[in-house]
C-alpha cells in the first residue's frame, strides 16, 4: 500500500520568505509526527498529533513554526520568515497510534534557505 | 535530559560478515525500542522493533538484543552486504513521550 507521502520533495526559499511542506500520512493512521534532521545529524522532535487531541507541540524550535492537521488526514507544517539555521530535511512519519507501534517515515522534504 | 545515544559513529565491515551495532539508553522508563536504517535522500525505515518484556528478537538477517540491566541495545546484521550500508539509528518509545527519541546514528560501511 501507499507509504507516508512528502512534497516538496526539494524546496529553495529566500531568507524571509514563508514555506509550507505538506504530509500526507498512510491512511488509518492516526498519529502523526514531524522531526527534522540537519545534515548528518539525528532526528529532531518537533510536533505529534494524535487523532482529535491537542498537538503535542514541544518539539517547534519557534514560533515561526506552526502546523496543522485538517480532518485528522494531511498535516502542514508552516515556517515563517526563514532564516538560513531552518535548512534541513523535514520528515514526517505517521502511527497506528497504538502505545508500541513503529512509526513509518516518508522521504522528506530537503529545505534550502538562501 | 535522558535520551538514546550510539557509541560509535562509524562502523566498517567486510562483507559477509556479521554487523553488530549497539545503542545505550538511561531513561529507565522506556518500553519500546525501535531500529531504523536511513539510505541517502530517503527517510528512516523501519528494521526491527522490541518491547522491553523481550530480550531478543529475531527477523530475517536481523536480530536485536535488549539488556535492561545495563540499559543497551543491540542490532545484528548476518551475512552483511552491499545494501546494507546505511545510517542506523536506534529510537526510544516511552516514559510518557509521545515521539521517538533518536540517537545520532552509525554509518555502516561495507567493504567488497
Amino acid at each position: 500500500g501507499a507509504g507516508v507521502s512528502q512534497s516538496p520533495s526539494n524546496k529553495v526559499t529566500e531568507k524571509g520568505k514563508d514555506v509550507e511542506l505538506r504530509c500526507d500520512p498512510i491512511s488509518g493512521h492516526t498519529a502523526l509526527y514531524w522531526y527534522r534532521q540537519s545534515l548528518g545529524q539525528g532526528l529532531e522532535f518537533l510536533i505529534y498529533f494524535q487523532g482529535n487531541s491537542a498537538p503535542d507541540k514541544s518539539g517547534l524550535p519557534s514560533d515561526r513554526f506552526s502546523a496543522e492537521r485538517t480532518g485528522g488526514s494531511v498535516s502542514t507544517l508552516t515556517i515563517q520568515r526563514t532564516q538560513q539555521e531552518d535548512s534541513a530535511v523535514y520528515l514526517c512519519a505517521s502511527s497506528l497510534g497504538a502505545n508500541n507501534s513503529p512509526l513509518h517515515f516518508g522521504n522528506g522534504t530537503r529545505l534550502t534557505v538562501t | 535530559g535522558e535520551n538514546v545515544g550510539l557509541h560509535l559513529p562509524t562502523l566498517s565491515v567486510q562483507e559477509g560478515d556479521n554487523s553488530i551495532i549497539n545503542c545505550a539508553y538511561s531513561n529507565s522508563a522506556s518500553d519500546y525500542f525501535i531500529w531504523y536504517k536511513q539510505e541517502s535522500g530517503k527517510g528512516p525505515q523501519f528494521i526491527i522493533d522490541i518491547r522491553s518484556n523481550m530480550d531478543k528478537r529475531q527477523g530475517q538477517r536481523v536480530t536485536v538484543l535488549l539488556n535492561k540491566t545495563v540499559k543497551h541495545l543491540s542490532l545484528q546484521i548476518a551475512a552483511t552486504q552491499p545494501g546494507d550500508s546505511a545510517v542506523y539509528f536506534c529510537a526510544d518509545l516511552g516514559g510518557g513521550a509521545d515521539g521517538l527519541t533518536f540517537g545520532k546514528g552509525t554509518h555502516l560501511i561495507i567493504q567488497p
